[in-house]
């Protein structure tokens, strides 16, 4: 059983297109975070929310942590080409090891031109 | 040092050599955290460790993989005799504090054995 379920799995829009992503747990968790990964990279950390309600804006990408501390979305605008990557969700579940992240299995996003 | 350097970025072995993965952390992040990810599964975690220490190894198998992080020099990310179920990526991350606020990930190296 996956504690982080990412969706949809697989994303494919054209470019100026707006989306959402999501993230959900049955578990509450004290901090999570939102990388994106390229091909054959490592994962590049774009923000970490740790309170309730939370709501973080990145440029174009907006990412709210749900009141309960289970969930989260990212909302990307007018998306582009370079957007184009995997999304992954990860998150520090509340009374475990805060150093031990649990990561989704990610959102395959494709922007196309 | 811009980042978390991992290599060699590709390890090919075959069944039964050794694989040994070395991570250098981040210039001022002294803590250390190796995650692997297999085909179509997200990132596990491995170990954690600070220098001269490992402070959780509770998500690496208790054979043939060990960890390290010595005072001087790289973390290194050890496994023995090798299967081919040990074909993945591993991810070496490192931040300032014990903490899962912000890590900085390597570029991983990719190992594949035949």
């Amino acid at each position: 059983t996956q504690l982080l379920e990412q969706s949809p799995q697989f994303l494919s829009i054209q470019e100026g297109e707006n989306l959402t992503v999501y993230c959900n747990s049955s578990s509450v968790f004290s901090s999570l975070q939102w990388y994106r990964q390229e091909p054959g990279e490592g994962p590049v950390l774009l923000v970490t929310v740790v309170t309730g309600g939370e709501v973080k804006k990145l440029k174009r990408l907006t990412f709210q942590f749900g009141d309960a501390r289970k969930d989260s979305s990212l909302h990307i605008t007018a998306a582009q080409p370079g957007d184009t990557g995997l999304y992954l969700c990860a998150g520090a579940v509340a009374g475990g090891s805060n150093y031990k992240l649990t990561f989704g299995k990610g959102t395959l996003l494709t922007v196309n031109p | 040092n811009a980042g978390v350097m991992q290599n060699p970025r590709h390890l090919v072995r075959r069944r039964g050599q050794e694989a040994r993965l070395r991570c250098s952390p981040m210039k001022g992040h002294s803590h250390v955290y190796w995650y692997r990810q297999l085909p179509e599964e997200g990132l596990k975690f491995m170990v954690y460790l600070q220098k001269e220490n490992i402070i959780d190894e509770s998500g690496m198998p208790k054979e043939r993989f060990s960890a390290e992080f010595p005072k001087e020099g790289p973390s290194i990310l050890r496994i023995q005799q090798v299967v081919r179920g040990d074909s993945a990526a591993y991810f070496c991350a490192s931040s300032p504090r014990g903490t899962g606020y912000g890590y900085t990930f390597g570029s991983g190296t990719r190992l594949t054995v035949v």
